[in-house]
C-alpha cells in the first residue's frame, strides 16, 4: 500500500472550511483514499473514500486531484466538535484484506 | 445494533500476568482485526482475521495470540505481560461482502497498563 504524507497539525476558525491536505505519490491504480478520524482516544470513525472522482457524503467532501498523487478532505463548515486527528490511509483491498495502515494523521483544532 | 464492542475499558497487570481482551461485534461482519496505539502514534495492526476459523498476523503481532470461533467474537490473548504492552487496544470489524470497500466499524478500547 502506498505511503501518505499529511501536515502534524492544523487550525481553522469555527464555521469555516477546513481544508486537509494528503500526498500520496506513490499510490497505484486500483488503490482507494480513505480518510478517518479521531476524537480524542475514541475508536476512529470513517469519513469518506474515493477511488479517482470526487466525493462527497453529509460529513465531508474528497477531492482527489487528476494525477490522484495528492487528496484534499473538506469539512465545509467546522464545528469545535470536528476537533480531532485526521488520518488520510491509501488502501489496496486486494491485496491487504481490509488492514488500515496508519500514519500519525493531522491534528485539526477547531477554535471558536 | 451495538457495533464494536470490548471490555474491559480498563486494566492494570503486572509484568509476566495473562489476560483475555475481548471483542465483539453484531453485524455479522466477516472481518474482524485488533490495533494498538502508543501515545502519540497512530494505530498498529496486530491480528486480523476474515472469518471463523481464519487469523493472520499483522505488523506488530508478538506477544499475542488470536482465535476465532464464531462470526460474533474475537478475544485478544496476552501470553505474559510485558509493560512494552502498555498501550490502548482497539478492535474493528469490516464487511467484506460487495466488494470489500467499505468502512471499517471500531470499539471504544481498552486502556492496558503494565507494571
Amino acid at each position: 500500500d502506498a505511503k501518505t504524507t499529511q501536515p502534524p497539525s492544523m487550525d481553522c476558525a469555527e464555521g469555516r472550511a477546513a481544508n486537509l491536505p494528503c500526498n500520496h505519490s506513490t499510490i497505484s491504480g486500483n488503490e482507494y483514499v480513505y480518510w478517518y478520524r479521531q476524537i480524542h482516544s475514541q475508536g476512529p470513525q470513517y469519513i469518506i473514500h474515493g477511488l479517482k472522482n470526487n466525493e462527497t457524503n453529509e460529513m465531508a467532501s474528497l477531492i482527489i486531484t487528476e494525477d490522484r498523487k495528492s487528496s484534499t478532505l473538506i469539512l465545509p463548515h467546522a464545528t469545535l466538535r470536528d476537533t480531532a486527528v485526521y488520518y488520510c490511509i491509501v488502501l489496496n483491498y486486494g491485496g491487504s484484506q481490509g488492514n488500515l495502515i496508519f500514519g500519525k494523521g493531522t491534528k485539526l483544532s477547531v477554535k471558536p | 445494533n451495538a457495533g464494536v464492542t470490548q471490555t474491559p475499558k480498563f486494566q492494570v497487570l503486572k509484568t509476566g500476568q495473562s489476560m483475555t481482551l475481548q471483542c465483539a461485534q453484531d453485524m455479522n461482519h466477516e472481518y474482524m482485526s485488533w490495533y494498538r496505539q502508543d501515545p502519540g502514534m497512530g494505530l498498529r495492526l496486530i491480528h486480523y482475521s476474515v472469518g471463523a476459523g481464519i487469523t493472520d498476523q499483522g505488523e506488530v503481532p508478538n506477544g499475542y495470540n488470536v482465535s476465532r470461533s464464531t462470526t460474533e467474537d474475537f478475544p485478544l490473548r496476552l501470553l505474559s505481560a510485558a509493560p512494552s504492552q502498555t498501550s490502548v487496544y482497539f478492535c474493528a470489524s469490516n464487511d467484506l461482502s460487495g466488494g470489500a470497500y467499505n468502512e471499517q466499524f471500531f470499539g471504544p478500547g481498552t486502556r492496558l497498563t503494565v507494571l
